[in-house]
């Protein structure tokens, strides 16, 4: 277990929704990071925040958005699904952005 | 930019055989390395890792990656597998980007797989 917990596991819902996707990093963690992994795309970052603030963007879409809360849990924000957005979504914590990072279990999103 | 590439996308090996698992890297300024691991159906887990010193690290697991700043190589070694071993495995990289942050590129990822 490593600590950091994401909901919810599976989610399957209609091109065109919207869905939310959460993450609690582990206690004491200030650095978020959001993922996407596909068996195409592989692993491919998407953005980070430290401290509620955002430090990077990687490869995010704009129909894509991520925030982080006062208490530092984050959430993933993803808009006029598309089928190419079916994946699992990876949320990883860290003390320092530089440091090894903390994955959580996945979200399975797929989009039908 | 920097990247990361990992050699072979699959390893089949037989059980109690040594393995390598390969990572090259690309980047213009100094870096920290990672191996992670991810079980069936399980988030990433971290294997090892290189920040600064001793250039050959080790798992708690029998794995050990050496870096090789001439060659930018990070290979993954275990002189003897376990069919336990059997996943996939993610070499990482970070360099400096704005403001501090040091953002990981990952390896398209090795799946190796222990044969009895």
């Amino acid at each position: 277990d490593s600590g950091v917990t994401q909901t919810p596991k599976h989610l399957i819902t209609a091109t065109g929704q919207r869905v939310t996707l959460r993450c609690s990093p582990r206690s004491g963690d200030l650095s978020v990071y959001w993922y996407q992994q596909s068996l195409d795309q592989g692993l491919q970052f998407l953005i980070q925040y430290y401290n509620g603030e955002e430090r990077a963007k990687g490869n995010i879409l704009e129909r894509f958005s991520a925030q982080q809360f006062p208490d530092l849990h984050s959430e993933l924000n993803l808009s006029s699904l598309e089928l190419g957005d079916s994946a699992l979504y990876f949320c990883a914590s860290s003390l320092n952005p530089h440091y090894e990072q903390y994955f959580g279990p996945g979200t399975r999103l797929t989009v039908t | 930019a920097q990247s990361v590439t990992q050699l072979d996308s699959q390893v089949p090996v037989f059980e109690e055989a040594p393995v390598e698992l390969r990572c090259n890297y690309s980047s213009s300024v100094s870096v920290y390395l990672f191996w992670y691991v991810q079980y069936p159906n399980q988030g990433l887990q971290l294997l090892l890792k290189y920040l600064s010193g001793s250039t050959l690290v080790e798992s708690i697991n029998g794995f050990e990656a050496e870096f090789n700043k001439s060659q930018t190589s990070f290979h993954l070694r275990k002189p003897s597998v376990h069919i336990s071993d059997t996943a996939e495995y993610f070499c990482a990289v970070s360099d400096l980007r704005t403001r501090g942050s040091y953002i990981p590129t990952f390896g398209r990822g090795t799946s190796l797989i222990v044969h009895p």
